[in-house]
């Protein structure tokens, strides 16, 4: 059974760092790309970040470039978003979702975490 | 920037009702559009891939139609559990997701 698992949300100051994790399990890891989406409190969803299967293409939504880094380690079947300089508005829900196609970047999201929150605030 | 519109953000209906929600891209993105349902405090959930394909385990009263730049989901007779957020997303060009459609009982 697919398993997605976010972690490490919590509260922090502005302009400074958090990282997310997102723990796979239940299917093959390494041939699936892994999106970040976000939801602040009472909003819409907003797509934040992907990486593809092997980790050599990632994409970052405007609002996050340069501040948010996504990566993988397939060994260890987790995923990550390093967030550093964060600002209120990057208060959210964070999700890893699953592409529901092997090996590409475009498609649905057959499988979602069950998120984990951002809290920015001094 | 691919944007997505989709209509109407709230709808007040009720158990039985047809109910049609339309979503629109800013440029023809293909058959590239996914239809997600969200209930409070729960993650989204896939209804609808490329269009019109029914995601396993999803009631047969969800269709999803359309094509280039309007798409539409349609619920053919409103169940209790229905009442939700939707989402449309496009994935032609990375992703952008719709504004929402809120269900409201009316």
């Amino acid at each position: 059974q697919v398993h997605l698992v976010e972690s490490g949300g919590g509260v922090v100051q502005p302009g400074r760092s958090l990282r997310l994790s997102c723990a796979a399990s239940g299917f093959t890891l390494s041939s699936y790309a892994i999106h970040w989406v976000r939801q602040a409190p009472g909003k819409g969803l907003e797509w934040v970040a992907i990486i593809s299967h092997d980790g050599s293409n990632k994409y970052y939504a405007d609002s996050v470039k340069g501040r948010f880094t996504i990566s993988r380690d397939n060994s260890k079947n987790t995923l990550y978003l390093q967030m550093s300089s964060l600002r209120a508005e990057d208060t959210a829900v964070y999700y890893c979702a699953r592409v529901n196609i092997v090996a590409s970047i475009g498609g649905s999201f057959d499988y979602w975490g069950q998120g984990t929150l951002v809290t920015v605030s001094s | 920037d691919l944007q997505m519109t989709q209509s109407p953000s709230s709808l007040s209906v009720s158990v039985g009702d047809r109910v049609t929600i339309t979503c629109r891209a800013s440029q023809s993105i293909s058959n590239n559009l996914n239809w997600y349902q969200q209930k409070p405090g729960e993650a989204p959930k896939l209804l609808i891939y490329a269009t019109s394909n029914l995601q396993s385990g999803v009631p047969s009263r969800f269709s999803g139609s359309g094509s280039g730049t309007d798409f539409t989901l349609t619920i053919s007779s409103l169940q209790p559990e229905d009442f939700a957020t939707y989402y449309c997303q496009q994935s032609y060009s990375l992703v952008t997701f719709g504004q929402g459609t809120r269900l409201e009982i009316k």
